[in-house]
């Protein structure tokens, strides 16, 4: 079975700072990868997804996610956050199997608090 | 606008007493999921409907059951619940298995 692991439980920020949250995971063959985003009285929702093709990819409100095979890794980042990017921060991996990719494997969460 | 409803938002129910969170979609989706999130955890899939085949992970307590009558409702029923049980439950959908998937707000049981 697939594990997920976030390095940082809590990041605190200020305003402009850059971002980086780790994600690893543990698994031998072909995954899906996402990371999620909570905010604060919300849903989760789609951040960014990584299928397949260039490992570098793009979400939505200017973060990105590379993933590094090798490393089984799949970080996020921003280079200049804001305080609205204050929230829970998922990463999720997805396995393909012979039947098909089932539910999603979440990691703890990072909980990231921007300061004005 | 929504597209994935939950109700109740919050249910408290007492130990030992049936409960039924229910869920909705409007996107039409083939998969519906159920997960489970214990307060600072992560989240936990308890089992998923691909159309009308149910899919249980190994480790969901026979305590929990679902049902889906149509494509547009799930439900989680928890048969007698436990103190244990007591955790925010989430609704996902996704078109085919492996790809978005879109969640509900979630429904925080507590148990007394």
């Amino acid at each position: 079975a697939q594990s997920v692991s976030q390095h940082n439980h809590h990041v605190i920020l200020s305003e402009a700072a850059s971002l980086e949250l780790g994600c690893n995971y543990s698994y031998g063959g072909t995954v899906n990868l996402f990371w999620y985003v909570q905010y604060p009285g919300q849903h989760l929702q789609l951040l960014l997804k990584y299928f397949s093709g260039d490992p570098l990819v793009k979400g939505i409100k200017g973060f990105e996610a590379e993933f590094i095979k090798s490393k089984f890794s799949f970080n996020l980042r921003k280079p200049s956050v804001q305080w609205s990017d204050t929230a829970e921060y998922f990463c999720a991996v997805n396995a393909e199997s012979g039947g098909g990719a089932d539910g999603l494997t979440f990691g703890k969460g990072t909980h990231l608090i921007i300061q004005p | 606008d929504a597209m994935v409803i939950q109700n109740p938002r919050y249910q408290v129910t007492q130990f030992g007493k049936p409960v039924t969170l229910s869920c909705s979609q409007t996107l039409n989706h083939n998969v519906m999921y159920w997960y489970q999130q214990k307060s600072s955890q992560a989240p936990k899939l308890l089992f998923h409907y691909y159309d009308k085949d149910f899919n249980n992970e190994a480790d969901t307590p026979d305590n929990f059951q679902s049902r889906r009558p149509n494509t547009s409702f799930c439900f989680l029923d928890i048969r007698s619940p436990g103190l244990g049980d007591a955790a925010m439950y989430l609704c996902a959908t996704s078109t085919r298995r492996g790809s978005v998937q879109y969640f509900g707000p979630g429904t925080r049981l507590t148990v007394t």
